[in-house]
């Protein structure tokens, strides 16, 4: 079983649609988790962390549940700008990112 | 905000040849630094983790005679790919740690071996 799971997609929506994006891992211990933002063959950047209170910033809002081992970002108002690939990242204890396959958004006008 | 240069962005070679790839961190001091993997439609894989003045440490897996990691400073790791082949044909990215879990990226560089 791979450590971070996501499914990679393709995710077509339409301008303005609402898009949820679903992560699992499979080490309980894991500690800090994040949504990374990939455009094509650029580097990853980092988009937001993921708290267990859950985390707004603009429209875009994440949420952990810890106990589920679940992560999930959620896109409001697609813009043509967040076609991009996410990835779903969680630190082990040793401080290494382990990253998820990726997903992949296409949002069309 | 902290960069890494990443150079070069992109390179070909002949089979057999090496390959070196450099990782600065410009405005801070990084203590760690990753070497990352990432082939088409696939995730970043974690292929070392390069610490200063010391022996890199290598994900399962990854050959250390193949994938040479020298971390001679605290600004700069290198990455030579030894007696490359096409199967190590790849989009090669390094990030930089400063300190705390934010990992700052390079821009990557595409190896096509021929």
């Amino acid at each position: 079983r791979k450590e971070v799971e996501q499914d990679p997609g393709p995710f077509n929506v339409p301008e303005g649609a609402t898009v949820a994006f679903n992560c699992t891992y499979s080490n309980s211990a894991s500690q800090s988790f994040f949504w990374y933002r990939q455009d094509c063959r650029k580097e990853p950047k980092l988009l937001m962390s993921v708290y267990s209170s859950g985390n707004e910033d603009g429209r875009f809002t994440a949420q952990l549940n810890r106990a589920s081992q679940y992560i999930s970002l959620l896109i409001r108002d697609s813009k043509l700008s967040d076609s991009a690939t996410y990835l779903c990242v969680v630190t082990v204890n040793t401080g290494k990112l382990i990253f998820g396959q990726g997903t992949t958004l296409q949002v069309k006008p | 905000g902290a960069v890494v240069s990443q150079h070069p962005s992109r390179v070909i070679c002949k089979s057999g040849t090496s390959v070196k790839i450099e990782c600065r961190s410009l405005d801070f001091q990084a203590t760690t630094m990753f070497w990352y993997r990432q082939f088409p439609k696939k995730s970043l894989m974690l292929m070392a983790t390069s610490n200063e003045g010391s022996k890199a440490t290598y994900e399962q897996g990854v050959e250390k005679d193949k994938f040479l990691i020298n971390h001679a400073s605290l600004t700069l790791s290198t990455l030579t790919v030894t007696s490359a082949h096409p199967e190590d044909s790849s989009f090669y990215i390094c990030s930089a740690q400063a300190g705390g879990e934010k990992l700052f990226f390079g821009s990557g560089t595409q190896l096509s071996v021929l």
